[in-house]
């Protein structure tokens, strides 16, 4: 069965510091893409970044940043300079199924940040 | 995503009664998808549909039915609630045309609460 691990149910980081989620995944898929959205209290799930797993280059989206690690199936989300406004579920999706229409997702970490 | 709507927001309901769930899109994708959200699991398939002929099974099937009315359309139901159907329900989007990675990107609309008394 392909999953999506994240490891970490919440974390907290103080405003203007950086944190990392982890986020792992088990694929038998050779060509893919990965996924973070983040859930504010809203509710609504908003895309952060994407990796497509054949680009070697780490995606990057302002002040948020992948650490992805083909070989080792590790996604990490780094988020620089942390804000109040990231306060939020974070989860780790990447496509499953036939065809990898359907999307897997990780069971969300819940970030904090302090003022 | 504003193109997508889902309605209700917000809906409580007895044991055993029969609910529908609607979503709709502006964005003309063919790929629509219905995900039940608890605490702690994250999201989980339950229906997806590639076009108004095509419907799938999800991963928590047992005890929802779909209906695609159109491309625009697609609506959850839940034949007789139970307590444990209390949850937030997502309705998404994606479209296979887009190049690359973006046709495996879901827009999601902005959720619905249930609760099953």
């Amino acid at each position: 069965a392909q999953t999506v691990t994240q490891s970490q149910p919440e974390m907290s980081v103080q405003e203007a510091e950086t944190v990392t989620l982890s986020c792992t995944y088990d694929t038998s898929e050779s060509d893919y893409y990965l996924f973070w959205y983040k859930q504010p209290p809203s509710r609504q799930m908003i895309l952060v970044i994407r990796q497509e797993a054949y680009k070697q280059q780490n995606a990057t989206e302002n002040r948020f940043s992948v650490n992805f690690q083909k070989a080792a199936k590790s996604f990490s989300l780094k988020i620089s300079d942390s804000q109040l406004g990231d306060a939020a579920m974070y989860f780790c999706a990447y496509p499953t199924g036939a065809g990898s229409y359907q999307l897997t997702f990780g069971k969300g970490t819940k970030l904090s940040v302090i003022p | 995503d504003a193109d997508v709507t889902q309605t209700p927001r917000n809906r409580i309901t007895k044991t055993g009664k029969r609910i529908m769930l609607e979503c709709s899109q502006t964005k003309g994708h063919d790929r629509m998808y219905w995900y039940r959200q608890d605490p702690g699991l994250g999201l989980r398939l339950i229906y997806y549909s590639f076009d108004v002929k095509d419907i799938n099974k999800g991963e928590i099937s047992d005890g929802y039915s779909v209906s695609r009315q159109a491309q625009a359309k697609f609506s959850l139901s839940l034949e007789s609630a139970i307590p444990n159907q209390t949850a937030l329900y997502f309705c998404a989007t994606s479209d296979p045309r887009l190049a690359g990675g973006m046709k495996t990107r879901q827009y999601f609309g902005p959720g619905t609460r249930l609760t099953v008394t």
